[in-house]
């Protein structure tokens, strides 16, 4: 059964870059079936997706944090990875990563979730 | 603000049917599917109907939904004390090289 792990630290300093990792488990990463995803809730608020990357490398990003955001694949290590510069206190959330199956060529939900990790911007 | 519109909350007594809507637009419902998941505090989120009416294995089926247009719904009928959780929908949008847009989320209190 596939599983997703995300690790990084849990505190990070304002305008500093927060990265965090995700390892897949019970599963290859290199799957031409699935993207593979990062999504944030902060506190008191809603989801919201941060980007996906395919295993060969190409990636979605949301537009709101384009010009923050970057997100890489280790397919030896079956691990995805996000980094997020210049954070502020609006960067604190819990960060998931999860499973983006493609279908018909197509993103199609996000099927199987780490259980997220909580990271807080503070000086 | 969130890209999908859903309502903050809604309500119902045990055994009773709930709907949730999700308003998009052209670019995302009105051309992808729409998706729904449950959220409960403290644990990852589940899906719940992927491709707008389908159920992946282990969803009971009181759990539905439907799209016209560019508006998605949940339904959940037989309401139990366990439905009560936060519920959000999303949708692929097509829009600034395509990304994922999610609605605001809906609190569901059973009552």
């Amino acid at each position: 059964q596939l599983q997703l792990q995300e690790s990084g630290p849990g505190l990070v300093k304002p305008s500093e870059t927060l990265s965090l990792t995700c390892t897949v488990s019970g599963g290859s990463i290199s799957s031409s079936s699935h993207y593979w995803d990062w999504i944030r809730q902060s506190p008191g608020k809603g989801l919201e997706w941060i980007g996906s990357i395919y295993y060969r490398g190409g990636t979605y990003y949301n537009p709101s944090l384009k010009s923050r955001v970057t997100i890489s694949v280790d397919t030896s290590m079956n691990q995805f990875s996000l980094k997020l510069t210049s954070v502020t206190a609006a960067d604190t959330a819990i960060y998931y990563c999860a499973r983006d199956p493609i279908s018909s060529g197509w993103h199609d939900s996000f099927d199987i979730w780490g259980q997220g990790t909580m990271v807080t911007v503070f000086s | 603000q969130s890209v999908l519109t859903q309502p903050p909350s809604v309500s119902g007594t045990p055994g009773q049917r709930v709907t949730i809507s999700c308003s998009g637009s052209s670019s995302n419902i009105g051309s992808c599917p729409v998706n729904w998941y449950q959220h409960l505090p403290g644990t990852a989120p589940k899906l719940l109907i992927y491709n707008n009416n389908e159920r992946p294995s282990g969803v009971p089926d009181r759990f539905s939904g439907s799209k016209s247009g560019t508006s998605g719904s949940l339904a959940i009928s037989g309401l139990q004390s366990e439905d009560e959780a936060d519920y959000y929908c999303a949708a692929w949008d097509d829009s600034l090289n395509g990304h994922w847009v999610f609605g605001g989320g809906t609190k569901l209190t059973v009552l």
